[in-house]
């Protein structure tokens, strides 16, 4: 079945800490590949997205992620954590097998220690 | 500036009270699409819409409805609201059907629904 999974659903971190978020998802082909953020009270805003090519993808606020396909993961990164990071994070699969849909993780809550 | 606006952002109703949110998008987009966010679980698919006059089923599509009359508009319609359908509403739009190609999702700022 399609899935895709957040292991953490709350991750608390230091401010300037590094930071990473887990994801992993299930297809057999490679998919493709976003995160999203969603502060309190706020839409949904992409982060980054990777369809193909260079598998560490840069996005925005000093975020990275690396799509590692024999682990079927796509993980968030980022150096060192800002206080407004505090934020929902997701990971969204969108994939021909999905059909015309994305497919969403329950999302990781991340709070920062100042 | 390019976006997908919902309205309204809040709102309370009573059980079987018929509502519609409605979701406008400027981007000339073909795809939209609802979800419904729930702790615990993400976001979930209601219905979707591939162009005008052609709509289709998500995950979770059991008490809403939808219609696609016009290219930039997409409501979601509750006919018979109930409290298991209290819940945060995202609209989306894409220039074409996500997971068919290189595409994104545009999101608006969300419905936050409570029926009592």
């Amino acid at each position: 079945a399609q899935s895709v999974t957040q292991p953490d659903i709350h991750i608390t971190v230091s401010e300037g800490a590094s930071l990473e978020l887990r994801c992993n998802y299930s297809y057999g082909a490679t998919p493709y590949l976003f995160w999203y953020v969603q502060s309190p009270g706020q839409g949904l805003q992409l982060l980054l997205k990777y369809f193909s090519g260079d598998t560490l993808v840069q996005g925005i606020k000093g975020f990275e992620a690396e799509f590692k396909r024999s682990q079927s993961s796509f993980n968030l990164r980022k150096p060192s954590v800002h206080w407004s990071d505090a934020a929902e994070y997701f990971c969204a699969v969108g994939a021909r097998e999905y059909g015309n849909k994305l497919v969403f993780g329950a999302g990781t809550i991340l709070r920062v220690k100042s | 500036e390019a976006q997908v606006t919902q309205n309204p952002r809040y709102l309370i109703t009573v059980t079987g009270k018929k509502l519609t949110v409605t979701c406008s998008q400027n981007m000339n987009h073909e795809y939209m699409s609802w979800y419904r966010q729930d702790p615990g679980l993400g976001l979930r698919q209601i219905y979707y819409s591939m162009n005008v006059e052609v709509t289709d089923k998500g995950d979770v599509p059991e008490g809403y409805k939808v219609s696609r009359k016009e290219k930039r508009n997409f409501p979601l319609i509750l006919e018979s609201p109930s409290p298991n359908q209290t819940s945060l509403y995202f609209c989306a739009s894409s220039l074409s059907g996500l997971g068919r190609g290189r595409d994104e999702a545009f999101f608006g700022q969300g419905t936050r629904l409570t029926v009592v």
